[in-house]
């Protein structure tokens, strides 16, 4: 079945710490990828997207991916995270064919940074 | 408005009653989509309406639930005869087109006694 997958479903890390958090999808064909991130009692916001371009994305709060066409992935990273990192992430894709409009989502990662 | 807005944020319900919770999206936003938010079951697709077609429903769990939208703005969620497995939080988003950003609110948290 075609899916998401993103590695780690809970990690913890200290302030000042590097994140990769990793995604691969099994779509054949052209996708929308897209990271969500949901901080407590919030709601969804999105961190970055690609469609086309550039693999290397940058997004907000100093987050960036790059796609990787050859794995399928679309791994998320932060160089140096804070304690309001703390949240929940979210993979997601829109295959551009047969799915439209359909956001596919990971099962998502639980960060927690430590002060 | 400013996002998209949904309501009411909290709904608690008996098995059984019916339920309808609303959307309201980003003014200009031709997609509006439906998710539900779960422990078990993480995000999943429901519903979209993409302008004047014909809604893609194949995400819908059950014939108890509907969804309709009017006027290309509001949408509802309708959920006949709940049960327990329906509580969730149940997600909007919208978007300028079906391959563009979806912008969520911040959902309403279905509870079924």
């Amino acid at each position: 079945a075609q899916s998401v997958s993103q590695h780690n479903h809970h990690v913890i890390l200290s302030e000042a710490a590097s994140l990769e958090l990793g995604c691969n999808y099994s779509y054949g064909g052209t996708v929308n990828l897209f990271w969500y991130v949901q901080y407590p009692g919030q709601h969804l916001q999105l961190l970055l997207k690609y469609f086309s371009g550039d693999p290397l994305v940058k997004g907000i709060k100093g987050f960036e991916a790059e796609f990787i066409k050859s794995k399928f992935s679309f791994n998320l990273r932060k160089p140096s995270v804070q304690w309001s990192d703390t949240a929940e992430y979210f993979c997601a894709v829109i295959p551009r064919g047969g799915s439209w409009g359909k956001l596919q989502f990971g099962a998502g990662t639980q960060v927690v940074v430590t002060p | 408005g400013a996002g998209v807005s949904q309501s009411p944020s909290n709904k608690v319900t008996e098995k059984g009653k019916d339920v309808e919770l609303r959307c309201d999206p980003i003014s200009g936003h031709t997609a509006l989509y439906w998710y539900r938010q779960s422990l078990g079951q993480g995000l999943e697709f429901l519903i979209y309406f993409q302008g004047n077609s014909a809604p893609d429903k194949s995400g819908l769990p059950s014939d108890r639930f509907s969804a309709e939208r009017t006027g290309g703005s509001v949408s509802t969620l309708t959920i006949q005869r709940t049960q327990q497995e329906d509580s969730a939080v149940y997600l909007c988003a919208s978007s300028r087109s079906v391959l563009d950003t979806q912008y969520f609110g911040p959902g309403t948290r279905l509870t079924v006694l």
